[in-house]
C-alpha cells in the first residue's frame, strides 16, 4: 500500500472551510484515496473516497490532483463537532487478496469557536 | 438502520487469560474486518473475512484468531493475553469486500 503524508495538526474557525491536505506520491493506478475521521472514543467514520475524479457527498468534498499524487479533503462549513483526527488512506481498488485499510497518524483538526 | 455493533464495550482481563470479542455487521454486509488500536496510534489491521473465508491477516501472532459465521457476524479470539494486548479492538463491515468499511465503536480491552 502507498504511504500517505499528512500534517500532524490543523486549526480551523467554526463556520469556515477546513482544507485537509494529503500527499500520496507513490499511489498506483488501481488505488483509491479514502478519508476517515475518528472522534475521541469512537470508531473511525467513513467520509469519502475517490479514484481520480473529484467527489462530493453530504459530508465533504474530495479534490484529487490530476497526477493523483496528492488530495485535499474539504469540509465546507466546519462545526465544533468536526473536531477529530482525519486519516487519509490509499487502498487497492480491485484485484487484491484483501482490502485492508492502513492507517497512519492522521491530522488532528481542531475547530475553534 | 443499525450500524456495526460490538460487544462487550469494555472488558478487563488478566495476563494469560483468553478473550472473545463479538461483532455484528450492518445488515446485508458480507465482509468483516478487525483492527487493533493502541493509545495514540491509528488502527492496525488484524483480519478480514468475506463469506466466512479469511481474506487477509495482518502482522499479529497466532494467539489472535477469528471466524465469521453464516449470518456474517464475527468473533475475534485472543489467547494467552499479554499486557501489550491492551487496546481498542475495532470491527468494520462492508457490503462487499472491496467496498468502504464502516466501523463500530469498538471494545476497550484492558489487561492487568
Amino acid at each position: 500500500d502507498a504511504k500517505t503524508t499528512q500534517p500532524t495538526s490543523m486549526d480551523c474557525a467554526e463556520g469556515r472551510a477546513a482544507n485537509l491536505p494529503c500527499n500520496h506520491s507513490t499511489i498506483s493506478g488501481n488505488e483509491y484515496v479514502y478519508w476517515y475521521r475518528q472522534i475521541h472514543s469512537q470508531g473511525p467514520q467513513y467520509i469519502i473516497h475517490g479514484l481520480k475524479n473529484n467527489e462530493t457527498n453530504e459530508m465533504a468534498s474530495l479534490i484529487i490532483t490530476e497526477d493523483r499524487k496528492s488530495s485535499t479533503l474539504i469540509l465546507p462549513h466546519a462545526t465544533l463537532r468536526d473536531t477529530a483526527v482525519y486519516y487519509c488512506i490509499v487502498r487497492v481498488a480491485s484485484g487484491g487478496s484483501n482490502y485492508k485499510l492502513t492507517f497512519g497518524k492522521g491530522t488532528l483538526l481542531t475547530v475553534n469557536p | 438502520d443499525a450500524g456495526v455493533t460490538q460487544s462487550p464495550t469494555h472488558l478487563i482481563k488478566t495476563r494469560g487469560q483468553h478473550v472473545t470479542l463479538r461483532c455484528s455487521p450492518i445488515s446485508g454486509h458480507k465482509s468483516v474486518s478487525w483492527y487493533q488500536q493502541v493509545l495514540g496510534q491509528g488502527p492496525q489491521f488484524i483480519f478480514q473475512y468475506y463469506e466466512k473465508e479469511e481474506r487477509g491477516r495482518g502482522n499479529f501472532p497466532d494467539r489472535f484468531s477469528a471466524r465469521q459465521f453464516p449470518n456474517y457476524s464475527s468473533e475475534l479470539n485472543v489467547n494467552a493475553l499479554l499486557l501489550g494486548d491492551s487496546a481498542l479492538y475495532l470491527c468494520a463491515s462492508s457490503l462487499e469486500v472491496f467496498q468502504p468499511q464502516h466501523f463500530g465503536d469498538g471494545t476497550r480491552l484492558s489487561i492487568l
